[in-house]
């Protein structure tokens, strides 16, 4: 069975501040796919991104940075410089390779960017 | 434009009359999912659906039908919807080489 950990369940920090959501998974499978997703306050569901299991880069977009560690089973995602707009709620997640409509999401961290 | 839509946005009904939340994707995605979100419980996937015809339980699929007659269509069924159903629920599909996961704006469903 998969599980995606996100322990931290809120986070606050001031604006500017970098902080970083951390999230651990298991699952038996060698290949899948990570994923992150933004709830803002608004509610809808926002992909940010999607990473495959056998391709270890890092990936950096703007201010939001992926680090992706499989010897560690984590999928951290840190917030560089942030702003007020990224409060929200994050999740991580995790699908099947062999059959990606299977996921498995964590159960979220909150974060509150403070001005 | 690309989306997922999900009809109603909100909905109260009674305990055990039977309700449909219907989605819809224009974006001709094979795999389509419904998902319902609680305080602290994060998404939990109740069925997914590999092309038409084909679909298969989530995580917490009780109480719950699909179906998947069309490639666009993939309605979630409550035959008889009890209160501790009462939730936040999204329908979603998954794009071309499972790049990105577009979710509709939610069903916000309470059953007293």
């Amino acid at each position: 069975a998969q599980k995606v950990t996100q322990a931290q369940t809120e986070i606050s920090v001031v604006e500017k501040e970098d902080v970083t959501l951390d999230c651990v998974y298991e699952t038996r499978d060698t290949t899948y796919y990570l994923f992150w997703y933004k709830q803002p306050p608004s509610g809808e569901l926002v992909f940010l991104i999607r990473r495959n299991s056998f391709d270890e880069q890092n990936e950096i977009s703007g201010r939001y940075s992926w680090n992706f560690q499989k010897s560690t089973s984590s999928f951290n995602f840190t917030i560089t410089a942030s702003q007020v707009v990224d409060s929200a709620v994050y999740f991580c997640a995790l699908s099947e390779y062999t059959n990606a409509g299977k996921s498995t999401f964590g159960d979220g961290t909150t974060l509150t960017v403070k001005p | 434009e690309a989306q997922v839509t999900q009809n109603p946005r909100y909905l109260i009904t009674v305990t055990g009359k039977k309700l449909t939340v219907t989605c819809s994707q224009n974006m001709n995605h094979e795999y389509m999912s419904w998902y319902r979100q609680d305080p602290g419980l994060g998404l939990r996937q109740i069925y997914y659906s590999m092309n038409v015809e084909v679909t298969d339980k989530g995580d917490v699929p009780e109480g719950y039908k699909v179906s998947r007659k069309e490639k666009r269509n993939f309605p979630l069924i409550l035959e008889s919807p009890s209160p501790n159903q009462t939730s936040l629920y999204f329908c979603a599909s998954l794009g071309k080489h499972y790049n990105e996961q577009f979710f509709g704006p939610g069903t916000r469903l309470t059953v007293l």
